[in-house]
C-alpha cells in the first residue's frame, strides 16, 4: 500500500465551479499537509501548507485536513482557467522527508 | 524573489551516456533533495542531503545514479550509463533545516533514446 493515495484524474470543470481535490494517507505520523500545483513542464509550486488538523484559507483556497479520517482535501472556489494544472498533495510527519501523491490533473474550461 | 536553480532544462542523450545534473538551492537553505518524477506519478526521492552529507540515498540507484554536494551548497546528480527507463523529471528542492515547506526548481527534463 502507498503511503499517500490521490486520484489521478483528469478532473474537468466549467469555469466558476468549486473543485475538490482529496488525498489520504496511511501513516498517523503525519502532520505537516501541503498542496502544490504543477503546470506542464514545470517544477511543483507551493499552495498551501497545514499543520495537524483543521482548515486553512487563502483567497479562493481551502486546506482541509481530518486526521480522524487520514485524509486531506483541497477547495478551489471560483474556478479558472488558469488554475488548470497538476495538484499534488504532499505530508510529512517531521518535515525532513516528504511523501506526494502521485497527482490530479484538473482541466477547468471557459 | 529567491528560487532554486536547476540546469540544463532539457536534456536528451542516447543510452549508455552519462548524463549529469546541477542544482542551486536558495541561500540558507541546508537541506537538498534530487526527486524523479515520471509523467503522470508524483515525485519520488532519490536522495537527501543536509549540509554536504548525505542524509537517504536507499532509493537512489548506486550502481550508475552518484550525487554530491561539495561545500553544502549546489549539487550534482550524474547517470552513467543512462537507460531508456531514466527518462523522467529530476526535480530538485530545498529548506532550511528547521523545519519548513519545500521549494522546488524547474526540473531538468532528460529524453533517453
Amino acid at each position: 500500500q502507498k503511503e499517500v493515495e490521490q486520484d489521478p484524474g483528469p478532473l474537468s470543470v466549467p469555469e466558476g465551479a468549486i473543485v475538490s481535490l482529496n488525498c489520504t494517507y496511511s501513516n498517523s505520523a503525519f502532520q505537516y499537509f501541503m498542496w502544490y500545483r504543477q503546470y506542464s513542464r514545470k517544477g511543483p509550486e507551493l499552495l498551501m501548507y497545514t499543520y495537524s488538523s483543521g482548515n486553512k484559507e487563502d483567497g479562493r483556497f481551502t486546506a482541509q485536513v481530518d486526521k480522524s479520517s487520514k485524509y486531506i482535501s483541497l477547495f478551489i472556489r471560483d474556478s479558472q482557467p488558469s488554475d488548470s494544472a497538476t495538484y499534488l498533495c504532499a505530508m510529512s510527519a517531521d518535515f525532513n522527508k516528504f511523501y506526494f501523491g502521485s497527482g490530479t490533473k484538473l482541466n477547468v474550461k471557459p | 524573489e529567491a528560487e532554486v536553480a536547476q540546469s540544463p532544462r532539457y536534456k536528451i542523450t542516447e543510452k549508455s551516456q552519462a548524463v549529469a545534473f546541477w542544482c542551486d538551492p536558495i541561500s540558507g537553505h541546508a537541506t537538498l533533495y534530487w526527486y524523479r518524477q515520471i509523467l503522470g506519478q508524483g515525485p519520488e526521492l532519490l536522495v537527501q542531503f543536509q549540509d554536504e552529507s548525505v542524509v537517504d540515498d536507499s532509493q537512489l540507484p548506486k550502481d550508475r545514479f552518484s550525487a554530491e554536494r561539495l561545500k553544502g551548497v549546489d549539487s550534482t546528480l550524474k547517470i552513467q550509463p543512462a537507460e531508456l527507463g531514466d527518462s523522467a523529471m529530476y526535480l530538485c528542492a530545498t529548506h532550511r533545516s528547521t523545519g519548513t515547506e519545500a521549494f522546488f526548481g524547474q526540473g531538468t527534463r532528460l529524453t533517453v533514446v
